[in-house]
């Protein structure tokens, strides 16, 4: 089954405690990306790849660092949370083209993870 | 980004169609329009998208204006199971990696009533 994994699906931390949540997709995409989501401002951009070892920011990259040493592996390091870091978050894949096709243009969401920084 | 305009909130009755209105007066010759949706405690969910023609698939039907500037998402026979926030995203398919970024508004929250 395609998918997008995620994990941990809920976690709660400290502020300062480095963490980190891994995201894996088997699709062989090469586009992956990391969302958070608030109430009333939805979802933004974190962090984004274009493949093995490309990565670019978001546009709310702060506080956040992304690695992409494999293709199917994408994961959101946070090596000082802090409580404004208290978020949904998802991860998202995706074929990486401009075809038309439904397979160009369809990205794979993960579960979520549940932040709490205290 | 080119934006998209929708309503905060639709209701309908079960078993009945429900047409979802967005607005993209700035959308531009190569944004695809994407929708995408979100039930609840769960990660959006693509639906459909299109370029200039009417769509069809197994989830919905998107209707697009002759001049591109707002569209409609159609779900034909609603079920409480779509019961979610809908997404009408613009999507720009000349620039892979900006294109692939999905810039999500505030959606619109659909109710179905049993």
């Amino acid at each position: 089954e395609a998918q997008v994994t995620q994990n941990p699906r809920y976690l709660i931390t400290v502020t300062g405690k480095k963490l980190t949540v891994t995201c894996s997709q088997n699709m062989n995409h090469e586009y992956m990306s990391w969302y958070r989501q608030d109430p009333g401002l939805g979802l933004r951009q974190i962090y984004y790849s274009m493949n093995v070892e490309v990565t670019d920011k978001g546009d709310v990259p702060e506080g956040y660092k992304v690695s992409r040493k494999e293709k199917r592996n994408f994961p959101l390091i946070l090596e000082s949370p802090s409580p404004n870091q208290t978020s949904l978050y998802f991860c998202a894949s995706s074929l990486l083209g401009t075809g038309t096709s439904v397979s160009y243009n369809e990205q794979f969401f993960g579960p979520g993870t549940r932040l709490t920084v205290l | 980004d080119a934006k998209t305009t929708q309503p905060n909130s639709m209701e309908s009755n079960e078993e009945e169609p429900v047409h979802l209105p967005c607005n993209h007066s700035t959308i531009s010759g190569t944004d695809y329009i994407h929708w995408y949706r979100q039930l609840p405690s769960q990660g959006p969910e693509y639906v459909i998208h299109g370029l200039t023609s009417n769509v069809n698939n197994r989830m919905a039907s998107l209707a697009i204006a002759e001049d591109r500037k707002s569209s409609t998402l159609i779900l034909h026979r609603a079920t409480l199971r779509d019961a979610a926030v809908y997404y009408c995203i613009l999507r720009d398919y000349a620039r892979p990696a900006a294109g692939n970024k999905l810039t999500f508004g505030g959606g619109t929250r659909v109710l179905v009533k049993p």
